[in-house]
Formats: structure tokens, C-alpha cells, sequence
């Protein structure tokens, strides 16, 4: 069966503009986990949703927010970008919350100049 | 205190040989989990193995199995007979809750070179 397909897989965004990514998780997972990676401050935990509902949430500030469509593809969004958020963004799906037998898409990689 | 600590930033094992990759944690959530995970350079993380915090056995995967001591706070990761594509990085995560919202915190990872 499909993997998880993460879009697109670079990005390369100006300071202050807003950016949105894509999640389509493994076909009858029902948890989608987004994380951030960064050679400064490793890898982060953003937000993870379920059914639809954000269930749990990492420590980032209100610019950084998420949705789950009744089909269980994500969209994660970042509204006026910073020079920071240039990061490696990785999304992962599992049939449950708790992040356990998760499994992760390639990753999209953002740049913002 | 660090939540998760990984204190080998760099590993060479040769080709065969068992390793031990080290994870050491800190909660008060009597309910958490412990996971790691492989990055290959590719980018691409893959789940490895899970160890609950009421679990009485050490979980086992294949080649991969977790050391778990639970009252010195120590979830190492071993792997058994290791092999070229073991190179990778390696990250121990905690799964804990505060006040009802679970979060997944990292370690800084371990880069593990197999040398043929």
C-alpha cells in the first residue's frame, strides 16, 4: 500500500509571506503527527490530529497551526514566515493516537529567504 | 533537566559487532513511552521500536531490541549483529502528558557509522 506522500517536497518562501503544506497518511490511518527539524533545535514535535480534531500540541507559538479533513489528509500552515522556520517539516501516520507504530512521509524541506 | 538525553553524538562499530546506542529520560507522567527512531540520510524517519512505561518485558524487534531500567531512567537501544545499512542517525523519544495534552519530546540524536 502507499506510503505517507508529503507536498511539495521543497519550498522556498520570503520572510513574512504564509506557507502550507500537505499530509496524505497511509490509507485507514486515522492519526496524522507533524514535527519540525532543525540543525539548531533538533527535531520538535508540532501537533498531532485525529479524526479530525487537534489531540495534542507541541510548544509553538499561534503562527504554526494545522487541519484534518474527514479523509485524514493534513494541512499544516505557517502564517508570516520567519528566518527560523527554515526547517525540514515531517508528517507521520498511524491507526491511533500516541505516536506509536507511526510512519513518516519524506519530508518537505522549507526555505525562507 | 533534559526531558531526553543522548550523550554519543558519534558512533563507529564495525560490521557484525553489537551496539549500544544510550538514552536516559526525566518525567513525573507515571504513563509515558519511550520510542526510537532511524534516520537514514535520506531524511526519512522510520519507526523502530516502542517500550511502555508499564511494560514488564524489554521490547524486541528483529535485530533491534530496547534495554529497559526503569529506576535509572535508561531506554538503550541494541542492535544485534549490525550491518551497513544500520548508518544512520538515531533519535530516543518520550511520549508523556501534561495536564491531558501529550507531547513527544526528542533526544539530539546518535550518528552511528557501520565500518566495514
Amino acid at each position: 500500500k502507499a506510503g505517507v506522500t508529503q507536498t511539495p517536497r521543497y519550498l522556498i518562501k520570503t520572510r513574512g509571506q504564509q506557507v502550507t503544506l500537505s499530509c496524505s497518511p497511509i490509507s485507514g490511518h486515522r492519526s496524522v503527527s507533524w514535527y519540525q527539524q532543525t540543525p539548531g533545535q533538533g527535531l520538535q514535535f508540532l501537533f498531532e490530529y485525529f479524526s479530525e480534531t487537534q489531540r495534542n500540541k507541541g510548544n509553538f507559538p499561534g503562527r504554526f497551526s494545522g487541519r484534518q479533513f474527514s479523509n485524514s489528509r493534513s494541512e499544516m500552515n505557517v502564517s508570516t514566515l520567519e528566518l527560523g522556520d527554515s526547517a525540514l517539516y515531517l508528517c507521520a501516520s498511524s491507526l491511533g493516537t500516541g505516536f506509536a507504530e507511526a510512519f513518516f512521509g519524506q519530508g518537505t524541506r522549507l526555505t525562507v529567504v | 533537566a533534559q526531558k531526553i538525553t543522548q550523550t554519543q553524538p558519534g558512533m563507529f562499530v564495525q560490521e557484525k559487532e553489537a551496539v549500544t546506542l544510550d538514552c536516559t529520560y526525566d518525567t513525573s507522567d507515571p504513563s509515558y513511552g519511550l520510542f526510537w527512531y532511524k534516520q537514514p540520510s535520506s531524511g526519512e524517519m522510520i519507526f523502530l521500536i516502542y517500550q511502555g512505561s508499564y511494560d514488564q518485558q524489554n521490547a524486541t524487534e528483529g535485530r533491534y531490541s530496547l534495554n529497559f531500567q526503569k529506576a535509572r531512567k535508561s531506554a538503550n537501544l541494541v542492535i544485534s549483529a549490525s550491518q551497513l545499512g544500520d548508518s544512520a542517525m538515531y533519535f530516543c523519544a518520550m511520549r508523556e502528558r501534561e495536564r491531558g495534552n501529550e507531547k513527544l519530546t526528542f533526544g539530539t540524536g546518535t550518528r552511528l557509522t557501520i565500518i566495514p
